[in-house]
C-alpha cells in the first residue's frame, strides 16, 4: 500500500462547479498536509496548507483533514477555466531534526474545467 | 513566481554523462529540498540541505550528490546517467522550522 493514494482522475468539469479532491493516507506520523496546483511543465505551486485536522478556507478554495479517517479534501468553489490543472496533496511528519520537513506526494489529480 | 531559481530549464544529455543542476533558494530560506518527478513515480523527495548540511535523505541513488553553498545555492549532480533517469527535477525552499515548501520551475532531464 502507498503512503498517499490519490484518485488521477482525469476529472472534467462544468465552469462553476464544485470541484471534490481528496487523498488518503496511511502513515499516522503525518502532522502537516498541503495541496498544490501544477499546470503543464510548470513547478507545483503552494496553494493550502493545514496542520493537523480541521478546515482551512482561503477565497473559492477549502481544505479539509480528518486525522481520524486519514483523509483529506480539497473543494473549489465557482470553478474556472484557470482552475485545470493537476492538483498534488503533500504531507509531511516533523523529523527529529529541526527544519527537516520532507514531503510525501499523492500521484496528482488532472483537473479540467469546461467553459 | 515562488522565489526559487532553477538553472537549467531542459538538458539534454546522452547515457554514461555528468549533469549538474543549480537551484537558487527564496531570499532567506536556509532549507533546499531537491525532488524529482516521473509519470510513474510522481514527485519522490531525494535529499534536504539545511543551512550547508545534509539534513535528510530519500530515495536518491548513488551516482546522485548534492551540496549547498555558503550562499546557499544548491546543486544537484547525476552522473552515470540512464535512460531512466529522464524526469523533471525540482528544487524547493523552506523557511526554517516551517513545512511549506515552495517549488521552482523545476529541469526538464532528458538523457538519450
Amino acid at each position: 500500500q502507498k503512503e498517499v493514494e490519490q484518485d488521477p482522475g482525469p476529472l472534467s468539469v462544468p465552469e462553476g462547479a464544485i470541484v471534490s479532491l481528496n487523498c488518503t493516507y496511511s502513515n499516522s506520523a503525518f502532522q502537516y498536509f498541503m495541496w498544490y496546483r501544477q499546470y503543464s511543465r510548470k513547478g507545483p505551486e503552494l496553494l493550502m496548507y493545514t496542520y493537523s485536522s480541521g478546515n482551512k478556507e482561503d477565497g473559492r478554495f477549502t481544505a479539509q483533514v480528518d486525522k481520524s479517517s486519514k483523509y483529506i479534501s480539497l473543494f473549489i468553489r465557482d470553478s474556472q477555466p484557470s482552475d485545470s490543472a493537476t492538483y498534488l496533496c503533500a504531507m509531511s511528519a516533523p523529523y527529529s531534526g529541526a527544519g527537516s520537513y520532507q514531503l510525501t506526494f499523492g500521484k496528482g489529480t488532472k483537473l479540467s474545467v469546461i467553459p | 513566481d515562488s522565489g526559487v531559481t532553477q538553472t537549467p530549464k531542459h538538458l539534454i544529455t546522452a547515457t554514461g554523462q555528468r549533469v549538474t543542476l543549480r537551484c537558487s533558494p527564496r531570499s532567506g530560506d536556509l532549507s533546499v529540498y531537491w525532488y524529482q518527478q516521473s509519470l510513474d513515480q510522481g514527485l519522490q523527495f531525494l535529499i534536504q540541505y539545511y543551512n550547508g548540511e545534509e539534513r535528510a535523505k530519500g530515495n536518491i541513488l548513488e551516482r546522485f550528490s548534492a551540496q549547498q553553498f555558503p550562499d546557499l545555492h544548491s546543486e544537484l549532480n547525476l552522473s552515470s546517467l540512464e535512460l531512466g533517469d529522464s524526469a523533471l527535477y525540482f528544487c524547493a525552499s523552506s523557511v526554517v522550522d516551517q513545512p511549506e515548501a515552495f517549488f521552482g520551475q523545476g529541469t526538464r532531464l532528458t538523457v538519450v
